[in-house]
């Protein structure tokens, strides 16, 4: 089992639409969470960060992390073409300096 | 904003040359890392590097593979004798102290021919 996942895609929305980006860990020692955003020949770009459990919401964007599930999930709200991008969730655990990141998830909004 | 400065944006090497790969960090980010990313796949990490040596690295970071910060600012991937698999974008990315995420710069596409 791969230590996380996440569905590559592509995955295309109509503009406005709500976007659900997932990803499933296996190690449950990660206690924190992050979404990255990356354009094409981009570096990636940090747009959330989580610890432990919980919510937290930045603008149109909601991040969720259910540790009991070893599920995270990025919401994005009233989604706009200049959202289209390969979403990264990364995630590491208290000690080490380096985070594991899942393969990614393509995301198309069309106008 | 702070910037992670990475030079050249893409370099072409031929096959057993030796390449070197620079990043100016955030000036006041402590922790410092290398990660790959093949075209098409997944983010890799390759190394970090804190207090002027490694504290941590992965089975891609061979021999082939070293990091140094020559003159406090430069923060440098050298690979010794490319080989065609080590085409790919090569991050650089620093970490402050409380801070959650890293900050990466835009990266060098490797091309080995």
């Amino acid at each position: 089992q791969k230590e996380v996942e996440q569905d590559p895609g592509p995955l295309s929305v109509p503009e406005g639409a709500i976007v659900s980006l997932n990803c499933t860990y296996s190690n449950s020692a990660f206690q924190y969470f992050m979404w990255y955003r990356q354009y094409s020949r981009k570096g990636p770009e940090l747009l959330m960060y989580t610890y432990s459990s919980g919510n937290k919401e930045d603008g149109r964007f909601t991040a969720q992390v259910d540790k009991s599930s070893k599920y995270i999930s990025l919401f994005i709200r009233d989604s706009q073409p200049s959202d289209s991008a390969t979403y990264l969730c990364a995630m590491r655990d208290n000690y080490g300096q380096n985070f594991v990141f899942g393969p990614g998830t393509r995301l198309s909004v069309l106008p | 904003e702070p910037e992670v400065t990475q030079t050249p944006s893409h370099q072409v090497t031929q096959m057993g040359q030796e390449v070197i790969l620079r990043c100016v960090p955030i000036s006041n980010h402590l922790y410092f890392y290398w990660y790959r990313q093949i075209l098409g796949q997944k983010v890799e990490f390759l190394v970090s590097f804190y207090n002027n040596e490694i504290s941590e690295k992965s089975e891609i970071f061979d021999d082939q593979f070293s990091v140094e910060r020559p003159d406090g600012s430069n923060f440098t991937l050298k690979i010794r004798s490319t080989k065609l698999e080590d085409s790919a974008m090569y991050f650089c990315a620093t970490f402050g102290t409380g801070l959650y995420g890293y900050t990466f710069g835009s990266g060098t596409r490797l091309t080995v021919v």
